[in-house]
Parts: C-alpha cells; sequence; structure tokens
C-alpha cells in the first residue's frame, strides 16, 4: 500500500530533551515536508526537501532540523525542545521535486507534547 | 507572498444538502495549483480535489466539485448531498510554480446535522 507513516504517532517529552520524529513514504517521491499544524493558523511548512541531500526552509524552521540521506526518510529533529513547539506535527511526499500540480500526500500526524 | 483565506470558521449543513465552502487566494504567480484538503476527527489530511490555474475546466471527483473563478481569485469548494461522513474539517491550499511548499487556509470546520 502507498503511504506515507510518521513515528511516533504521540510523543509527551520535556523541554530540552532532544527527540526525532521519522518520516519514511513507499512511493519513491523526491519532494517531502514537514508541517505543523496549530489552533487557528492552518498548517505551516517547517522544511522541505527536492531530492536527496536538499533541504531548505519553510516558514517557522527556527528550533527544528531535518536531513535527506535517503530518497524515503525525512527525519525531523528538534534539538531541543520548547513548550511553544507543542503542535501536530504532519510529514508529506509527492512525486515531482517541483511543480504547481503535484499532489502532496500526508502522512498520519504526530501529536507532540512538550512540558 | 502567497495567501489563502477562509472566511468561515464554522458551517451547519442539513445532512442531503449541498454545500459550499469558500476560498480566496493570492499570488503573483500565473501558474499555481489549488487543492482541498479534508481533515476529519481522527486528524489525518485526505486530498479531496485539484485545480490547476491553467484548467478550463472546473475540477470535479465524485460528490466533490470546485467552484474556480480565476478573476475573483476564488476556489469554492462545492459537496454535493452532504452526508454525515462529510462532517471534518476542510482547507484549502495553493502550491506555487516552483512548488516548494502549500500554502494552507485557515480551514472551514463543517457539521452535517442528520
Amino acid at each position: 500500500e502507498a503511504q506515507v507513516t510518521q513515528n511516533p504517532r504521540y510523543l509527551i517529552t520535556v523541554t530540552g530533551k532532544k527527540l526525532t520524529v521519522t518520516c519514511s513514504q513507499n512511493m519513491n517521491h523526491e519532494y517531502m515536508s514537514w508541517y505543523r499544524q496549530d489552533p487557528g493558523l492552518g498548517l505551516r511548512q517547517i522544511y522541505y526537501s527536492m531530492n536527496v541531500e536538499v533541504t531548505d526552509k519553510g516558514d517557522v524552521p527556527e528550533g527544528y532540523k531535518v536531513s535527506r540521506k535517503e530518497k524515503r526518510n525525512f527525519p525531523l529533529i528538534l534539538e531541543s525542545p520548547s513548550p511553544n513547539q507543542t503542535s501536530l506535527y504532519f510529514c508529506a511526499s509527492s512525486f515531482g521535486a517541483g511543480g504547481p500540480q503535484e499532489t502532496q500526500y500526508f502522512g498520519p500526524g504526530t501529536r507532540l507534547l512538550v512540558l | 507572498a502567497q495567501k489563502i483565506t477562509q472566511t468561515q470558521p464554522g458551517m451547519f449543513v442539513q445532512e442531503k444538502e449541498a454545500v459550499t465552502l469558500d476560498c480566496t487566494y493570492d499570488t503573483s504567480d500565473q501558474s499555481y495549483g489549488l487543492f482541498w484538503y479534508k481533515q476529519p476527527s481522527s486528524g489525518e489530511m485526505i486530498f479531496l480535489i485539484y485545480q490547476g490555474s491553467y484548467d478550463e475546466q472546473n475540477a470535479t471527483e465524485g460528490r466533490y466539485s470546485l467552484n474556480f473563478q480565476k478573476a475573483r481569485k476564488s476556489a469554492n469548494l462545492v459537496i454535493s448531498a452532504s452526508q454525515l461522513g462529510d462532517s471534518a474539517m476542510y482547507f484549502c491550499a495553493m502550491r506555487e510554480a516552483l512548488g516548494e511548499k502549500l500554502t494552507f487556509g485557515t480551514g472551514t470546520r463543517l457539521t452535517i446535522i442528520p
């Protein structure tokens, strides 16, 4: 089954404790992206990757890191989480590296609570 | 800068009625894509429908259609014969010509009343 998977789905952590949210897709997609969703704000892009070893900042990159060492994986790293990073996080992917017609498919989401 | 505006925070609609969810957008690109996603209470984001800026006909997918008015920069989602399972949050989004990101609106929460 073609899908985007994220792990963990739920996470409660404490301020300052490094964490990684994994994202993997099995569709051989070139483009991958991370978003966070907060009430009243919709989804905002954190980082994106056009291909392996190619990443760039989105609208809200502060406090996050990413890497794209393999085509299928795009982990999101919070080196020192803070309470304002409590949010619902989505990973997404699309076939092409660009172009407005490319539909992004989303993972199931990761709910993160930082105490 | 791109912007998506959804002016209806919430809507209540009787089952079996049609419903229109509003979306207006702002971009300086000539080539762009417009998308609608559904987010049920379980949280996942489900792709519904796509409209390209150069498409001459309105997109349709089953009970979903997109009322695309390019001159007005609007891309309203129409759901025909609404069902209880349509109750969800709906997001309008736009992807720019280079495709680096989706810009989302703030969403409309649709509730279908039996």
